[in-house]
């Protein structure tokens, strides 16, 4: 079972980024999202498909049907230049996706 | 403050076994609400699952590494650990130690190690 994901997104500052995670069916499955900056460990941004933990910002949203997962970042800040990575659960195994990087341009 | 903290060899040669153990602080590790689990991400690549494990005994193994590894809780001491046998050089990677959330099904994790970076070389 794979999870993809677009290898680059670039956005404006301010703007919206979209982040996609496609994979058969992983509208079924509850699905969270990572973001990992350079050298640091990867956190928990979204949980059970559109949660945020508690000091993430409300402007990190997400839903997820179908065949696509997706992360928002509404009114994206520099300091949200990052990798993100989806993740579910298989049956009896973890699946990541293959991760995206987001830069601020 | 929960904080889980690896420790193990930095280079292992070639077909050897890595052992690694994390420590927990700040939480139990027999606590009912968490697995415990390992990940790893080889230097500029993505995430990949090794392991998760419930203080009682439950383990899952990704499939592709299963034959390798060996996942078990010291609850005395507060700690889990990893032992892969059989290093390559393709199990060169950042190595994490994770807790999860096993109330939700996706089974977020939502506290990550700082890593330990292992390289395979003789």
């Amino acid at each position: 079972y794979e999870l993809t994901q677009p290898p680059s997104v670039s956005v404006s500052p301010g703007q919206t980024a979209t982040i996609t995670c496609s994979g058969d069916k992983v509208g079924r499955n509850y699905t969270s999202w990572y973001q990992q900056k350079p050298g640091q460990s990867p956190v928990l941004v979204i949980y059970q498909d559109a949660k945020r933990p508690s000091g993430i910002p409300e402007r990190f949203s997400a839903s997820n049907s179908g065949n696509t997962a997706t992360l928002t970042i509404s009114g994206t800040q520099a300091m949200d230049e990052a990798d993100y990575f989806c993740q579910t659960w298989d049956s009896t195994t973890y699946v990541f996706g293959t991760g995206t990087r987001v830069s601020v341009l | 403050q929960v904080q889980l903290q690896e420790s193990g060899p930095g280079l292992v040669k070639p077909s050897e076994t890595l052992s690694l153990t994390c420590t927990v602080s700040g939480d139990s590790i027999t606590s009912r609400t968490y697995y415990w689990g390992w990940i790893r991400q080889p230097p500029g690549e993505g995430l990949e699952w090794i392991a998760s494990m419930y203080y009682s005994g439950n383990t899952y193994y990704n499939p592709s590494l299963k034959s390798r590894v060996t996942m078990s809780v010291d609850t005395s001491n507060n700690q889990f650990s990893l032992k892969l046998t059989s290093m390559t050089a393709a199990d060169t990677a950042v190595y994490y130690c994770t807790r999860v959330l096993r109330d939700y099904g996706d089974f977020p994790i939502d506290y990550w190690g700082q890593g330990t970076l292992v390289t395979v070389s003789s």
